[in-house]
C-alpha cells in the first residue's frame, strides 16, 4: 500500500497565479519529507525539504507546508512561470527509516 | 563531469538479450542506488548500496543483476528480461545512505529501457 500519496496526477495554473501541489502520506513516523521536480528526458531534482519540528519553509518563490496532524504537506508556488511546467513529487521518511517514499507525481502545466 | 551520469539513456532490449545499465557519481558520496519508475506507479527502490556493500534489495527479480565495483559506479545486469520491465530506471546517490533522512537523492537522468 502506498505510504505516500500525490492524488492530483495534473494540474494546470496561468503564468503570474499561484500553483499548489498536495501530497498526504499515512506513515505517522515520518518525519523527514521533500520535493522533486522533474523535465521530460531528465532526473529528478532536488526543489525544498522540510522536518517536522517545522510547519513551513521557504526558499524564494517556493514554499512547502506541513500539518502532521493530518498527515499533509503542500508545495505553493508564487508566481507560477512557464519554466515550473514539470512533474514534482513528494518524498518522506524517517530518521529511523532507510529510505524515501515517493508519491506518483503531479504535472504542473504553467500556461503563459 | 559533476552530478551522477546514467547511460545509456536509451536502450531496446529482446527478452533474450543481456545488458547492463551504468551509472557513476562524481559527488563523492558513499551511497548509490537503483530506482524503477514506471507509468503512473511510485518511484520503487531496488538495490542500496554503502560503501559498496548491498544493504537493501527490495524482492527485485534475480534478472536484475547490480553490481558495485567502487563507491564511485554502480552498474544493473539484465537478462532475460520481460516486457513489464519496461521502465525508466534511475541511479541515485547521497552522502550517506544511514543519514538519507537529512542528505536526500542525487538522481541521475535515467536510462529508458523498452523489452520487446
Amino acid at each position: 500500500d502506498q505510504q505516500v500519496k500525490q492524488n492530483s496526477p495534473s494540474l494546470s495554473v496561468q503564468e503570474g497565479r499561484i500553483s499548489i501541489l498536495n501530497c498526504d502520506y499515512t506513515n505517522s513516523m515520518f518525519d523527514y519529507f521533500l520535493w522533486y521536480k522533474k523535465y521530460p528526458a531528465e532526473g529528478p531534482t532536488f526543489l525544498i525539504s522540510i522536518s517536522s519540528i517545522k510547519d513551513k519553509n521557504e526558499d524564494g518563490r517556493f514554499t512547502v507546508f506541513l500539518n502532521k496532524s493530518a498527515k499533509h504537506l503542500s508545495l505553493h508556488i508564487v508566481p507560477s512561470q512557464p519554466g515550473d511546467s514539470a512533474v514534482y513529487f513528494c518524498a518522506a521518511n524517517s530518521n529511523t527509516g532507510n529510505q524515501f517514499y515517493f508519491g506518483t507525481g503531479t504535472s504542473l502545466t504553467v500556461i503563459p | 563531469e559533476t552530478g551522477v551520469t546514467q547511460t545509456p539513456r536509451h536502450l531496446v532490449m529482446g527478452m533474450t538479450n543481456k545488458k547492463s545499465l551504468k551509472c557513476e557519481q562524481h559527488l563523492g558520496h558513499n551511497a548509490m542506488y537503483w530506482y524503477k519508475q514506471s507509468a503512473k506507479k511510485p518511484l520503487e527502490l531496488m538495490f542500496v548500496y554503502s560503501l559498496e556493500e548491498r544493504v537493501e534489495n527490495n524482492s527485485v527479480p534475480s534478472r536484475f543483476s547490480p553490481e558495485c565495483p567502487n563507491s564511485s559506479h554502480l552498474f544493473l545486469h539484465l537478462h532475460t528480461l520481460q516486457p513489464e520491465d519496461s521502465a525508466l530506471y534511475l541511479c541515485a546517490s547521497s552522502q550517506d545512505h544511514f543519514r538519507v533522512y537529512h542528505y536526500g537523492y542525487t538522481f541521475g537522468s535515467g536510462t529508458r529501457l523498452t523489452v520487446v
